[in-house]
């Protein structure tokens, strides 16, 4: 069975750091390419960021650019995101997922909730 | 960037009934178009991909179709469970795209 399992969410102060994690099981990972996708309270999905399944290339979306980086260890299957410079807009769940046929996400972790505020 | 546009925003369909949700791409995706269903505190779903091909799982009440810049997802026979939001995301471009959603509620 598919799974993939996010955590290191949680409040950080405007301009802090955070990074988030995703384990992932029950399909050869380093097979597939990966992503990060959010929810902000009250709004709807925005992707974040995506990489290969051999790491050689990553995508971002612009506004998290420049602060955001993704990552991924395939000795470990884990997905990681290396947020810096927060923002409040930047409140969001935050979902790993796994790219299935095309960048679509065939496989969707429960989330973690990270709230920028001071 | 492409915008993706979902319509109505919301659709309010008595069950048994047929449900009928639009998209619609700024550009050409071919047919490079996903739709997921999310329910609340749950994550989203895969529904379907290649704009009308169904994921794996997924009941043969829903289906997709369209190209290019018009896209449509029809439940043809709504049940309890299918009451979400619902969302289309295009991937022939970067940045990757998402709908602002479709809300189907109980009439």
């Amino acid at each position: 069975e598919v799974q993939v399992l996010e955590s290191g969410g949680g409040l950080v102060q405007p301009g802090g750091s955070l990074r988030l994690s995703c384990a992932a099981s029950g399909f050869t990972f380093n097979n597939y390419a990966m992503s990060w996708v959010r929810r902000a309270p009250g709004k709807g999905l925005e992707w974040v960021s995506g990489i290969s399944s051999s790491a050689t290339s990553t995508y971002s979306a612009d506004s998290v650019k420049g602060r955001f980086t993704i990552s991924r260890d395939n000795s470990k299957n884990t997905l990681y995101l290396q947020m810096n410079s927060l923002r409040a807009e930047d409140t969001a769940i935050y979902y790993c997922a796994k790219v299935g046929s095309g960048w679509n996400f065939d496989y969707w972790g429960q989330g973690t909730l990270v709230t920028v505020s001071s | 960037e492409i915008v993706m546009t979902q319509s109505p925003a919301s659709l309010s369909v008595s069950p048994g009934e047929r449900a009928t949700l639009s998209c619609r791409a700024s550009q050409s995706v071919s047919g490079t178009l996903a739709w997921y269903q999310q329910k609340p505190g749950q994550a989203p779903r895969l529904l379907i991909y290649g704009a009308s091909t169904r994921a794996t799982g997924i009941p043969a009440r829903f289906s997709g179709s369209g190209s290019g810049t018009e896209f449509t997802l029809t439940i043809s026979s709504l049940q309890s469970e299918d009451f979400a939001v619902y969302y289309c995301q295009q991937y022939n471009n970067w940045p990757l795209t998402f709908g602002g959603g479709t809300k189907v509620e109980i009439k």
